[in-house]
């Protein structure tokens, strides 16, 4: 099974960048990434996801290393709603089965 | 549109009874999930379906556990003779593309089930 590692939680202030890192060392070629994050008392939502190049799109950025071995979920200005649990996901083309760990609980000081 | 949805968002049950809990999926998608989460815990994969493909079962911890999809759409998770253990979130999803990489997911706000 595909697995990720996180760090169990990390701290920004608001309206600052929050880099949230995730390794992958196992990923193989046809590996999607996938960010999804999970708000207090709500189901998992959709972040961001990518293959091999960088992603931007109106939540987040995605920056993948170029070993492919780890990523970076990059939100340029945290606000106090960011606050949640963050999943990296490995999507193993076919499998569909998503491996979800315990992701990086994260805290917005305002 | 309308997200997945799911009913009821919390059960209480007496151990050893049986429950129902129902999902709603986004009207045209053609994969569905069951997932279960414990407290403090990450998701953990139960069920799913894809058309009129036979289901993948592999995720369910028990035979306690049965799952339905009539018509390509509304699921129903089933657990017989509830257990203590059983208590949880369970999290139903949809996708529009099933076993295909790079489509995301659509989750329900889910379903907190307690066994007393």
């Amino acid at each position: 099974d595909a697995k990720t590692t996180q760090p169990n939680s990390m701290e920004s202030n608001e309206e600052e960048p929050v880099h949230l890192p995730c390794n992958h060392s196992t990923i193989s070629g046809t590996d999607y990434i996938h960010w999804y994050r999970q708000l207090p008392s709500q189901g998992p939502e959709y972040v961001i996801h990518g293959l091999t190049s960088n992603v931007n799109n109106r939540m987040a950025s995605l920056a993948i290393a170029e070993d492919r071995k780890s990523s970076t979920l990059i939100l340029h200005r945290a606000t106090l709603r960011d606050a949640a649990v963050y999943y990296c996901i490995l999507d193993t083309s076919g499998t569909y089965k998503y491996i979800f760990g315990t992701g990086t609980r994260l805290k917005v000081l305002a | 549109g309308a997200g997945v949805s799911q009913s009821p968002s919390n059960k209480v049950t007496e151990k050893g009874k049986d429950v129902e809990l129902r999902c709603d999926p986004i009207s045209g998608h053609t994969a569905l999930y069951w997932y279960r989460q414990s407290l403090g815990q990450g998701l953990e994969f139960l069920i799913y379906f894809q058309g009129n493909s036979a289901p993948d079962k592999s995720g369910l911890p028990s035979d306690r556990f049965s799952a339905e999809r009539t018509g390509g759409s509304v699921s129903t998770l089933t657990i017989q003779r509830t257990q203590q253990e059983d208590s949880a979130v369970y999290l139903c999803a949809s996708s529009p593309r099933p076993g295909t990489s790079g489509y995301e997911q659509y989750f329900g706000p889910g379903t907190r089930l307690t066994v007393t």
